[in-house]
């Protein structure tokens, strides 16, 4: 069973719109999540992140917002720029476990311009 | 500033063959991890260290064994490759609080199995 879940495979918007990339979790355990960035032939790369005792996070144009009782969080990119085309990964981890992350299967964002 | 080098980048193996795949870390970071990705999912848990001479399984380890001799070094071994081995390979080094310290990762290495 998969507990971080990323239903939307890819996403495609215009230059200068509003990105939302979405995760959903089930286990009531996990407290803390991150994004991840990862361009084709790299690593992925640590963007944001949120821990449950908040509802919003943001670092210039990227904001995450968690929705605790639906075990939800987005990523909102504003405003897009093609350089934002890449696959995002969201995690998930457990005060308890708090070493290990558990990841989603990516969106892959395409930003035209 | 390396922080997380992996060798090699490519590797094409036939079935049978062993091969260690090798990460090294410069950020003196506790934990470390092996992760792998198929094609089109996520990051899969194949074992992690939470220090030297700590290894534990996480989701996928079957067919692989690793160690961590130092807080650098974290390697991982295929000991009779088999083409659903064939992935790219990611390692990551973290602290023990992701929220100061989240996981950094490699570049990764591409393995096929043939």
């Amino acid at each position: 069973d998969q507990q971080v879940k990323q239903n939307s495979p890819s996403l495609s918007v215009q230059e200068g719109r509003i990105s939302i990339l979405n995760c959903d979790y089930t286990n009531s355990m996990f407290d803390y999540f991150l994004w991840y960035k990862k361009y084709p032939a790299e690593g992925p790369t640590f963007l944001i992140s949120i821990s449950s005792i908040k509802d919003k996070n943001e670092d210039g144009r990227f904001t995450v917002f968690l929705n605790k009782s639906a075990k939800h969080l987005s990523l909102h990119i504003v405003p897009s720029q093609p350089g934002d085309s890449a696959v995002y990964f969201c995690a998930a981890s457990a005060s308890t476990n708090a070493g290990k992350s558990t990841f989603g299967d990516g969106t892959t964002l395409t930003v035209k311009p | 500033n390396a922080g997380v080098t992996q060798t090699p980048k490519f590797r094409i193996l036939k079935i049978g063959q062993s091969m260690t795949l090798q990460c090294t870390q410069d950020m003196n970071h506790n934990y470390m991890y092996w992760y792998r990705q198929d094609p089109g999912m996520g990051l899969k848990l194949i074992y992690y260290s939470v220090g030297a001479g700590i290894t534990d399984k996480g989701e996928v380890p079957n067919g692989y064994n690793v160690s961590r001799s130092t807080t650098e070094d974290f390697p991982l071994r295929l000991e009779l490759a088999a083409p659903s081995q064939t992935s790219v390979y990611f390692c990551a080094s973290g602290g023990i609080n992701p929220k100061d310290q989240p996981q950094h990762f490699g570049d990764g290495t591409r393995l096929s199995i043939l």
